[in-house]
């Protein structure tokens, strides 16, 4: 069994500064983990995933994570946010046994850019 | 990217009725679909994973035969809240996961139970 735990609840940072969104997790297995974001009344996108390999990983709107296993922890960042940020992010991961389907989500961040 | 859609976006009922949501693959086949619930400020909870031609997994505490899950084609699955209540209304999403176990979000359905 898998759980995740994000940090802050909510994170309110000014236009242009950095940002960091914390997730922690705990698993039994190996893991694949998952960065996703969720616009108000929309489903969830992908921003980026780890499966294997480089520890940094890259995805889309210029956020970026690092998979640290021995911290159990996979923190999110961006070097300068913009107002269409604001949105809520999840943190999941999936044991490397299962459909990565079957995954476990954090309770989430709000993250509000302001102007 | 793959696409997946959901069918109706937004639903009001009557208590004790029955809704239906649908969730479709548009550009690939899914073996395996997803249902999640949310809950307003709350993380995603696994109700249950589909397969196509098989019966669905709940997750633990689920009702299954509150929420009828069928996974008729490799593109369509549908989630069926029968006999309705107040406490169904809820935010649920459904997910595909394609031949490399990427995962594709439906845009969710909105589930208000009057």
């Amino acid at each position: 069994a898998q759980s995740v735990t994000q940090l802050d609840s909510q994170v309110p940072v000014f236009e242009e500064a950095p940002v960091e969104l914390r997730c922690n997790y705990s698993s039994s297995v190996s893991v694949y983990l998952f960065w996703y974001v969720q616009y108000p009344n929309q489903g969830l996108q992908l921003l980026l995933k780890y499966l294997s390999g480089s520890t940094l990983v890259k995805g889309i709107n210029g956020f970026e994570a690092e998979f640290n296993k021995s911290q159990t922890s996979f923190h999110l960042r961006k070097p300068s946010v913009h107002i269409s940020d604001t949105a809520e992010y999840f943190c999941a991961v999936s044991g490397k046994d299962t459909n990565a389907g079957k995954s476990t989500f954090g309770d989430g961040t709000t993250l509000t850019v302001k102007p | 990217g793959a696409v997946v859609s959901q069918h109706p976006s937004r639903v009001i009922c009557k208590s004790g009725t029955s809704v239906k949501i649908e969730c479709r693959s548009l550009d690939f086949q899914a073996t395996t679909m997803f249902w999640y619930r949310q809950f307003p400020k709350k993380s995603l909870m696994l109700m249950a994973t589909s397969n196509e031609g098989s019966k669905a997994t709940y997750e633990q505490g689920v009702e299954k035969d509150k929420f009828l899950i069928n996974h008729a084609s490799l593109t369509l699955s549908t989630l069926t809240v029968t006999s309705a209540h107040p406490e169904d209304s809820s935010f649920y999403i459904c997910s595909a996961s394609d031949r490399d176990n990427e995962q594709f979000f439906g845009p969710g359905t909105r589930l208000t139970v009057l």
